[in-house]
C-alpha cells in the first residue's frame, strides 16, 4: 500500500476485555515496530519484527501484551484483560530494511495513523 | 540506563521567530539520531536524521540539527518559524552496543505552537 495503515482507528472497550489491533506495513518493508503513546508522554517502544520474528520483546509492558506477524506483512498486537492504564494511542511503523539478526534496523521508520484505545 | 531528554515540553513562538528545541541523550557510544514531527491530525514523519559525517544535518521544511558529540546533544533549529510549523516534535536515538544490538528510545516530545 501507499503507507502504513492501522485498524481500528478508535477502540473503546471495557476493563477486562481482550483487544486486537492491526497493522498493515508498507508493501515490501521487512521491519515492523509497535509503539505506545500515552497522554503527555513520549513514544514507548514495545516490540520489533524482522520478517515474522521478534528479536526483542523486552519492551512489552506485561505478559498481557503479545504480538505476532504473519507472512512478513500484517501484524496484530493483542492486549488481554485490558486495564485502564492500557489506554493510549498505539502506533505502528515499518522500515524497508531489517536490522542485524538480534536487533532493530537504523533505517527510517514510516508511521501509521495509530489506534486510540480507551479502556473504561 | 540510556535516556533521551527533551527539556522543553511546550514552546510558544510568534511567526518569524527563531526556534531551537533541545535534545540530549545519555550514552557515550555509537548513536544514530532522528527528529520526527507530528502535525495536528497527521502521522509521525521524519524531519531529519544523522548517522555519520557532517554533524550539521539539513532536513525538510528548512529545519536543521547539529550533532555535538561532546555535549551529547542533537538540537533542532529553524531560523524563522511559520504558523504551519505548529506540531509536536520528537527526538529519537538509536543506541548501538557491542555485538550489533540496537536500542531505540524516543524523547517525550515538544509541543510547538506558532502564533501568526
Amino acid at each position: 500500500g501507499a503507507g502504513v495503515s492501522q485498524s481500528p482507528s478508535n477502540k473503546v472497550t471495557e476493563k477486562g476485555k481482550d483487544v486486537e489491533l492491526r497493522c498493515d506495513p508498507i508493501s515490501g518493508h521487512t521491519a515492523l515496530y509497535w509503539y505506545r503513546q500515552s497522554l503527555g508522554q513520549g513514544l514507548e517502544f514495545l516490540i520489533y519484527f524482522q520478517g515474522n520474528s521478534a528479536p526483542d520483546k523486552s519492551g512489552l509492558p506485561s505478559d498481557r501484551f503479545s504480538a505476532e506477524r504473519t507472512g512478513g506483512s500484517v501484524s496484530t498486537l493483542t492486549i488481554q484483560r485490558t486495564q485502564q492504564e492500557d489506554s493510549a494511542v498505539y502506533l505502528c511503523a515499518s522500515s524497508q530494511n531489517p536490522g542485524q539478526p538480534i536487533s532493530l534496523s537504523t533505517d527510517t521508520q514510516y508511521f501509521g495513523p495509530g489506534t486510540r484505545l480507551t479502556v473504561l | 540506563a540510556q535516556s533521551v531528554s527533551q527539556h522543553n515540553h511546550h514552546v510558544i513562538l510568534s511567526e518569524a521567530a527563531s526556534l531551537e528545541l533541545g535534545c540530549n541523550y545519555s550514552y557515550g557510544g555509537t548513536v544514530n539520531l532522528f527528529w520526527y514531527v507530528q502535525y495536528p491530525g497527521q502521522h509521525l514523519q521524519l524531519l531529519l536524521k544523522y548517522f555519520s559525517g557532517d554533524p550539521l544535518v539539513k532536513g525538510i521544511k528548512g529545519f536543521e540539527a547539529e550533532f555535538i558529540k561532546s555535549k551529547f546533544s542533537f538540537n533542532l533549529r529553524k531560523p524563522s518559524v511559520q504558523w504551519s510549523d505548529t506540531a509536536e516534535y520528537f527526538c529519537a536515538v538509536i543506541f548501538t552496543f557491542s555485538g550489533g544490538y540496537n536500542k531505540l528510545i524516543f524523547g517525550a516530545g515538544t509541543r510547538l505552537a506558532v502564533h501568526p
